[in-house]
């Protein structure tokens, strides 16, 4: 099982839809979580941090649920601006320091069509 | 603020052949990360530093992958033999502290083809 996984996609949507995305992951100690988004043939930026009790940012909305592993993105009134690979990233602890470690899921390609 | 830089911008070899990349971090920012992306998959972390120290290396190929930052500063990132699967953007990032909470600044990439 990989540690981070998302939906396969891709997803193409028209401007104004309203589009989710979910991931999961396997290590139940992980500590932080991330949306970033990636441009194609740009580098991964920060979208939002993801918290347990869920974050709101204009249009964008992420949630989490530790107990089910599960982390989600919602993306209200799609802007053509919006199209780009939503990488799910997740902090995890590594060999018992502090010093955590990233892990990027493969991405969900979103096409935000006229 | 300038941002993570990264040299050069591509670069196509023939297998084999060895190359260097170089990265200079935000300044200030003692994390410091090289990541391999290939086509259609996400960054997958390939060496992490605390300063001029290794802190997480096992996803490193180290029969042919090396990388330092001696002063705490810069990086290198070396492959020596490459292969044809080592073709993939080569990301470096860096980051204020060791704190999981914080984003991480990307550089623009190496764009590697190896022929």
């Amino acid at each position: 099982r990989k540690e981070v996984e998302q939906d396969p996609g891709p997803f193409n949507v028209p401007e104004g839809a309203t589009v989710a995305f979910n991931c999961t992951y396997s290590n139940s100690a992980s500590q932080s979580f991330f949306w970033y988004r990636q441009d194609c043939r740009k580098e991964p930026k920060l979208l939002m941090s993801v918290y347990s009790s869920g974050n709101e940012d204009g249009r964008f909305t992420a949630q989490l649920n530790r107990a089910s592993q599960y982390i989600s993105l919602l993306i209200r009134d799609s802007k053509l601006s919006d199209s780009a690979t939503y990488l799910c990233v997740v902090n995890m602890q590594t060999g018992g320091t502090s010093y955590g470690k990233l892990t990027f899921g493969q991405g969900t390609i979103l096409t935000v069509h006229p | 603020e300038a941002g993570v830089a990264q040299s050069p911008r591509y670069k196509i070899i023939e297998k084999r052949q060895s190359v260097a990349f170089w990265c200079n971090p935000i300044s200030g920012h003692a994390t410091l990360y090289w990541y391999q992306q290939i086509l259609g998959q996400g960054p997958k972390l390939l060496i992490q530093f605390q300063n001029n120290g290794v802190v997480d290396d096992s996803q490193l190929p180290k029969d042919r992958f090396s990388a330092e930052r001696l002063k705490g500063v810069d990086s290198t990132l070396k492959i020596q033999p490459a292969k044809l699967e080592d073709s993939a953007v080569y990301l470096c990032a860096s980051r204020p502290d060791r704190s999981s909470y914080n984003e991480q600044f990307f550089g623009p990439g190496t764009r590697l083809t190896v022929l």
